[in-house]
């Protein structure tokens, strides 16, 4: 079966320290693999994506991830946070079945990172 | 700002009644999402259309429906509503794979309509 798991639901860091978020997916066909951040109160916006190419995406805000076809991993991680980057994070994967012709995206459960001072 | 725009932002209701949400997407995109995102089933795909034709079916009640418009706005329709229809429901776009090669699985959000039933 096709899934999408975040390992952790919360994780809270101090300001200034790095972080890294989890995302494993489970698939037997391609992916492309997808970040998005939600604010409070607010929609989804894309932090960067994987479609192709270098395994190492580079996202807005000094996110960054790496892509990890045999451990089927897309982790998410920042070298140094700040308190606005307080948000849940969301990893979205596209199963690529061939002949297909949905573009749905599955997400994971979400992590909601807290930066304290 | 994602260019995708949903009205209402909020839309408070009653059990039984039907309420209609409206999405229109980025200029130029063709594919429009809908998704559900609630406490206990986190974020979930409901319907896609692409060019006014339905492409995909997820986990969508048969109380709820949807169209795209010959100008691309998309409306999703909420009927019968029950107390655990209550959740954000968000508006995607992309351009669609047929036009935007693998860049056309790239979805844009609207910021939501937050539907309350009471």
């Amino acid at each position: 079966a096709q899934s999408v798991t975040q390992l952790d639901s919360q994780v809270p860091v101090f300001e200034e320290a790095p972080v890294e978020l989890r995302c494993n997916y489970s698939s037997s066909v391609s992916v492309y693999l997808f970040w998005y951040v939600q604010y409070p109160n607010q929609g989804l916006q894309l932090l960067l994506k994987y479609l192709s190419g270098s395994t190492l995406v580079k996202g807005i805000n000094g996110f960054e991830a790496e892509f990890n076809k045999s451990q089927t991993s897309f982790h998410l991680r920042k070298p140094s946070v700040h308190i606005s980057d307080t948000a849940e994070y969301f990893c979205a994967v596209k199963f690529n079945r061939s002949g297909g012709s949905n573009y749905k995206l599955t997400f994971g459960k979400g992590t909601l990172l807290t930066v304290n001072p | 700002d994602s260019g995708v725009t949903q009205t209402p932002k909020h839309l408070i209701t009653a059990t039984g009644q039907r309420v209609t949400l409206r999405c229109s997407p980025r200029s130029g995109d063709l594919s429009v999402y809908w998704y559900q995102q609630s406490l206990d089933q986190g974020l979930q795909f409901l319907i896609q259309y692409y060019n006014g034709e339905e492409r995909a079916k997820g986990n969508i009640l048969e109380r709820f429906s949807a169209q795209q418009f010959p100008d691309l706005h998309s409306e999703l329709n909420l009927s019968s509503l029950e107390l655990g229809d209550s959740a954000l429901y968000f508006c995607a776009s992309s351009v669609g794979r047929l036009a935007g090669g693998a860049r056309g699985n790239e979805q844009f959000f609207g910021p939501g309509t937050r539907l309350t039933v009471l």
